[in-house]
């Protein structure tokens, strides 16, 4: 089983509305971490934002917001006020265990902002 | 700080050469990842190194691939003999702390014709 299922290969959103980027993950481990990455046109993959399995609250940083849902295995990705800048490939990634090791990523969902 | 930094950013290669590809990971990280990125198969975990010691290279396709960290500022990947099938972006990542996600280096695009 995929251990990250990321089901929109692309979204469209017009600039300056929401949007949310579903990511969903399969894990028995009850210590994890959940992570979005930006990939934009360039290439270069910019962490975005990360959520621990024992955070009681959401995440937040600037525009970006993460959905957390611990029973239903979701993370989904917010962002508000859509840019032009935000069109881009994101890809959510997962970390099991206590360590800063190795991660997992979904095969990614492509945004496009319209103007 | 320069972020991570990965040589050359393109190489073009006959099927046969050896390939090397290096990372210097930023200062004080004590985790380095090499990962692989194509269409087909999205992001790949080859191997990572825990204060320059491999902890799982189960990534790594097979034997044709290596990757040593002699110490915490270089790695290195090599693919000997390479193979078409061995073309992607080969991104290298490090991090060091658990609550934040990696920085990745700007990426080696390998093209074996």
């Amino acid at each position: 089983a995929q251990k990250i299922t990321q089901t929109q290969p692309g979204m469209f959103v017009q600039e300056k509305e929401a949007v949310t980027l579903d990511c969903t993950y399969d894990t028995s481990d009850p210590s994890y971490g959940l992570f979005w990455y930006k990939q934009p046109s360039s290439g270069e993959m910019i962490f975005l934002i990360y959520q621990g399995s024992y955070d009681q609250q959401n995440a937040t940083e600037g525009r970006y917001s993460l959905n957390f849902q611990k029973a239903r295995k979701s993370a989904n990705l917010v962002i508000s006020a859509s840019q032009l800048g935000d069109s881009a490939m994101y890809f959510c990634a997962m970390r099991e265990g206590r360590g800063a090791g190795k991660s997992t990523f979904g095969d990614g969902t492509t945004l496009t902002v319209k103007p | 700080d320069a972020g991570v930094i990965q040589s050359p950013r393109h190489e073009v290669t006959e099927m046969g050469q050896e390939v090397t590809l290096r990372c210097k990971p930023i200062s004080g990280h004590d985790y380095l990842f090499w990962y692989r990125q194509t269409m087909m198969r999205g992001l790949e975990l080859l191997i990572y190194f825990n204060n320059n010691v491999p902890i799982d290279d189960s990534g790594m396709p097979e034997d044709r691939f290596s990757a040593k960290m002699p110490n915490a500022s270089f790695s290195t990947l090599k693919i000997q003999p390479s193979e078409p099938r061995d073309s992607a972006v080969y991104f290298c990542a490090s991090s060091f702390v658990r609550h934040y996600g990696y920085t990745f280096g700007s990426g080696t695009r390998l093209t074996v014709v």
